[in-house]
This record gives C-alpha cells, sequence and structure tokens, in this order.
C-alpha cells in the first residue's frame, strides 16, 4: 500500500526562524511530488512539483527536495513570516492520483 | 475564469437525498480529478477523467457515487442515497496532461 507521512503534525515557531517540514513515502515509484498548503475552510494551493526525474525545486523563499531512494522530502521555508501559518501537504502521484500525507499545522508567531 | 472552480461551496442535505457537485476545470486541462476531503480519512482520491473518459474510477467508495465530465470541461459528481458517512468536502482539480494539479476551493457537503 502507498503510505505518505508528514512529520511534524503540528509546528510553532517564531517569526524569521528557517524551518523544514519532512515527507516520507514508502513506494518509490512514483511519478511527481507536489507540495501544498491549505488555508482554514479553502482548497489547496500548489507551492512546488518536482518530477520523479528531478532532486529539488525552488520558488522564493520555498525550496523543495525530493530523495527518491531514502523515499524521503523535505520543504524549506526560510525566513518564515506569520502569513506563512497553514497546513502543509505532501502528495505523491502514483499512477493517475495523487496520495497525501495528513499534513503538518505550521503556525508562525508574531 | 482562471481558477478551478466548484458550485455548491456549500451543500446541506437530508439522508437518502441524491446530490450533484459541479467543476468547471481550468480551460485546456485534460485531465480532471476528484478528491475527498474528511477528518477521519484525510485527502483520498475518488476518479480520474482524461477528456471525456474515466479510466480510473478505483476509488469511489461504492456505486451510490458516479461521476461523468461532458465536453472535455465541465464534471459532476453525484452521490445517490446520501448516508451522513458522506459529509466530507469534496475536491476537484485539474491538470495539463501530467503536470501539475490545480484545486477549487471545493464543496463542503453536509448530510443530516
Amino acid at each position: 500500500k502507498q503510505e505518505v507521512t508528514q512529520i511534524p503534525a503540528a509546528l510553532s515557531v517564531p517569526e524569521g526562524e528557517n524551518l523544514v517540514l519532512n515527507c516520507s513515502f514508502t513506494d518509490s515509484a512514483i511519478y511527481n511530488l507536489q507540495w501544498f498548503r491549505q488555508d482554514p475552510g479553502k482548497g489547496l494551493t500548489s507551492l512546488l512539483l518536482i518530477q520523479s526525474s528531478q532532486r529539488e525545486q525552488t520558488s522564493g523563499r520555498l525550496n523543495a527536495s525530493l530523495d527518491k531512494s531514502s523515499g524521503r522530502s523535505t520543504l524549506y521555508i526560510a525566513a518564515s513570516q506569520p502569513g506563512d501559518s497553514a497546513t502543509y501537504l505532501c502528495a505523491m502521484e502514483y499512477g493517475n492520483k495523487l496520495v497525501f500525507g495528513a499534513g503538518t499545522i505550521l503556525r508562525v508567531k508574531s | 475564469g482562471a481558477g478551478v472552480s466548484q458550485s455548491p461551496s456549500n451543500k446541506v442535505t437530508e439522508k437518502g437525498k441524491d446530490v450533484e457537485l459541479r467543476c468547471d476545470p481550468i480551460s485546456g486541462h485534460t485531465a480532471l480529478y476528484w478528491y475527498r476531503q474528511s477528518l477521519g480519512q484525510g485527502l483520498e482520491f475518488l476518479i480520474y477523467f482524461q477528456g471525456n473518459s474515466a479510466p480510473d474510477k478505483s476509488g469511489l467508495p461504492s456505486d451510490r457515487f458516479s461521476a461523468e465530465r461532458t465536453g472535455g470541461s465541465v464534471s459532476t459528481l453525484t452521490i445517490q442515497r446520501t448516508q451522513q458517512e458522506d459529509s466530507a468536502v469534496y475536491l476537484c482539480a485539474s491538470s495539463v496532461d501530467r503536470g501539475a494539479q490545480y484545486f477549487g476551493a471545493g464543496t463542503r457537503l453536509s448530510v443530516l
């Protein structure tokens, strides 16, 4: 069974701190990996997509990496801001579907 | 519109009634997906469309659930004889072939 695990489940940090969110997966036969954020009561916003042949992607203060051999991905957020507070979800694309982790709830305190 | 549009945003229904949820994908996106997000189960895949065909229906939880897509665009997810366990947020996403999936805001379904 394809499983995706995210650690930690929740994280609270002071504004300005750099932080890392972790995602692990059991089946390395992924096509793509996607990181999303979800604000309360809202849909999912795509942050970064890493194709299986790639190792990392960067967008602004966000950097995501993929290590298929170890079954891990990380999302690095630099200089966190209160506006970064949200739930962050990683998702692996297998076949024609995304398999999601349970998410990390991030709170950035001002 | 520029993004994926879903309607209604909220739906309250009585147990046993049928409901229809609509998804209008991003123009030009050939692939369309339905997911369900519930407290106990997280985000789960329901069905995938490529054009008007649904080659992967493996996530539909029972035969009360069905979906169709017409004109390679709008999709409708239908739930017949709703049950309380169907209460969830139903999310639609679209993509260009195997690219990034872009999600709508979802339909929150409450079955009383």
